[in-house]
This record gives structure tokens, sequence and C-alpha cells, in this order.
């Protein structure tokens, strides 16, 4: 299995400029989460999906920040406009289901984004 | 809200010495444990995990123990090798309308020195 995949793996940008990172889930995860991990916030959960619906995005930080899953196998995270402060490293991670719930999370090797 | 406290970091250790890091956590309810390890440049990848009290989750010569009373999963290794540094993460899962949610601690950086 490939695991999970991102895109790109690095983003420099500037201030201003909208942002888009992709994320292709493991096949058959029927969850998918998003995370931004900063030096001063550690790992923080922005939003997640299961079977495409977005089901808890309390962790996006504002209006700028929006997700979509347009099927099972892609999602995608803009930031428009992007700012200095987004800079970070953004991971997606998809889950199988289990006993009704999630199970083990496997991360994608991040996406790093510098806003200048 | 539940949360995460890990013993902070940089930890710097010689080769075949005796490894622990510290994890408390807070949370209402019975959550599962875990640890994560994040290589340089790359995602995290579960290490161990835990899903109720007193249970032990090993994995590459690392153990945890799901200590309810102290509301603590610190990791140990007898004996660290070059290869094992890494960030390491200790979270728990709090389960929000049906899925895992993670909740990590801040991370704690191990350096091996050969």
């Amino acid at each position: 299995d490939a695991g999970v995949i991102q895109s790109p793996r690095h983003e420099v940008t500037e201030m201003g400029q909208e942002v888009t990172l992709r994320c292709k889930p493991i096949s058959g995860h029927d969850y998918l989460f998003w995370y931004r991990q900063t030096m001063m916030r550690g790992l923080e959960l922005l939003i997640y999906f299961n079977n495409n619906v977005p089901i808890d995005d309390s962790g996006m930080p504002e209006d700028r920040f929006s997700a979509k899953m347009p099927n099972a196998s892609f999602s995608t995270l803009k930031i428009q406009p992007s700012e200095p402060r987004d800079s970070a490293v953004y991971f997606c991670a998809s889950s199988p289901s289990w006993r009704g719930t999630t199970d083990t999370q496997y991360f994608g090797p991040g996406t790093r984004l510098t806003v200048l | 809200g539940d949360s995460v406290t890990q013993m902070e970091g940089p930890v710097t250790l010689s080769e075949e010495a005796f490894l622990t890091i510290n994890c408390t956590y807070t949370a209402t309810g019975y959550p599962s444990l875990f640890w994560y390890v994040q290589y340089p440049g790359e995602g995290l990848q579960l290490l161990l995990k835990a899903t109720k009290a007193d249970d032990k989750g090993s994995n590459k010569g690392f153990e945890a123990t799901y200590r309810k009373e102290t509301t603590s999963f610190h990791l140990e290794k007898g004996s660290v090798q070059v290869s094992d540094s890494a960030v390491y993460f200790c979270a728990l899962s709090d389960t929000i309308q049906g899925a895992q949610k993670l909740v990590f601690g801040q991370g704690t950086r191990l350096t091996i020195n050969p």
C-alpha cells in the first residue's frame, strides 16, 4: 500500500496568495483528518471527514481556511488569502472504521507551508 | 477538556542507555492511549497503543502501560539505538461524534549518540 499521499511536500508563497494542499487517503479508509503542526501550538486537529462528509470543523482557525472531500480518494485544504502566521506543517491522516468508530490513524508525510 | 502532558525535551542519551519519556493525561471517560513517533522529514507513525487500564502496548522494544490510577502512559525502552532518534508524541483518543479525535502532547525530541 502506498500510504497516505500528500502534495506538494513543500510550498512557499507570498502573503495574500491562495494555497491548496492535497491529500489522497489510504484506499478503503472512510475517515480523513487534517492536522496542523507548529512549534508554538504543537499538533492541532483542523477538521475531519467521515465518508466524504465533514463532521467536525471546530479546529479550523478562521474563514480563510476551507476543506473539501469530493470523493473517497481525494481531499483538499485551501487557505485564501494566506498569511505568514499560517506557516506550518500540514498533515493529512486517514483511518478505517472499527466497531463504529475510527481505528489507528495513518499519517501522510506532510506539506511544509511557508508564507512570506 | 482532555489534555496530554509530556516530559519536556530535548532528551539526549548514549546508545544502549535506558529510556523513559513521561506522559500524563487528563480525560473524562476512558480514552485509548497512544505513542506516535516522527522521524525527520516524515509524518507520524503509530508506535504502540493501549485501549484500557493495565494494558501494555509494545513494539520495536518500546513499552508503555496504561495506568489509570496515576493517569500515566510512560514510554520505556531498555537499550536505545541511534536509529531511535526522533520526536515522540503521546496522545489520547477522545471519541466525539463517532470518531477518535486524537489529542497530542507537545512532543519530546530524542537524540541518541553513538
